[in-house]
């Protein structure tokens, strides 16, 4: 499978501690993209990097939320000190940017449940 | 800021009805539009998505959707919808420059009655 993958699928933790989520794109792929989704919700918008750079940041993303995407190919989705409000389905996606304007659609991976207790 | 509103959170047909989703978008620039789907328990799937040329897209299973830049609209189409269509529908929405986040909006559940 050649698509985006993401791991764990699940994870449960307890609140206070830390979480590390993990993204590999489609390789080819140059921008990735970090989701929020809760039931009933449109995939929240947290993070993208372009190859390494990391361009934009929520607003909505706490201190508590950090990623990397160290050498332009997986990335990382780490939350500090969770809280139970941080549960949800975290998404990940990956495009190819043709630079100015040019690009594919997100292609996403199924998704890491998160639950915080 | 660029924003994405889909009128209606919940929508029932009866199969063989016709379907249209609406989903209005806020930017004044040239944008790219997507609608995405997400089927119960499995991962959001491209629809079809609209960058430029001819407003009227068409996607698989059926679906169309048409660029209205006037009404600043993307609404999505299908005749005849079936059983299987039962699923959430996403409108996204992503700028025309080199460094673009792609917004959602947030959702139609559609259900299909049999």
């Amino acid at each position: 499978d050649t698509g985006v993958s993401q791991d764990p699928r699940h994870k449960i933790t307890k609140r206070g501690q830390n979480v590390t989520f993990r993204c590999d794109p489609i390789s080819e792929h140059n921008r990735l993209y970090w989701y929020r989704q809760t039931l009933g919700q449109g995939p929240e918008f947290l993070t993208y990097f372009q190859n390494e750079a990391q361009l934009e940041k929520s607003r909505l993303l706490s201190d508590r939320f950090s990623a990397e995407r160290p050498k332009g190919s997986f990335s990382t989705l780490e939350i500090q000190r969770t809280e139970q409000g941080d549960s949800a389905m975290y998404l990940c996606a990956s495009s190819l940017g043709m630079g100015q304007g040019g690009g594919t659609e997100a292609f996403f991976g199924q998704g890491t449940r998160l639950t915080v207790v | 800021a660029q924003s994405v509103s889909q009128h209606n959170h919940h929508v029932i047909l009866s199969e063989a009805a016709s379907l249209e989703l609406g989903c209005n978008y806020s930017y004044g620039g040239t944008v790219n539009l997507f609608w995405y789907v997400q089927y119960p328990g499995q991962h959001l799937q491209l629809l079809l998505k609209y960058f430029s040329g001819d407003p009227l897209v068409k996607g698989i299973k059926g679906f169309e959707a048409e660029f209205i830049k006037s009404k600043f609209s993307f609404n999505l189409r299908k005749p005849s919808v079936q059983w299987s269509d039962t699923a959430e529908y996403f409108c996204a929405v992503n700028t025309y420059s080199s460094a673009s986040k792609i917004i959602f909006g947030s959702g139609t559940r559609l259900s299909i009655r049999p």
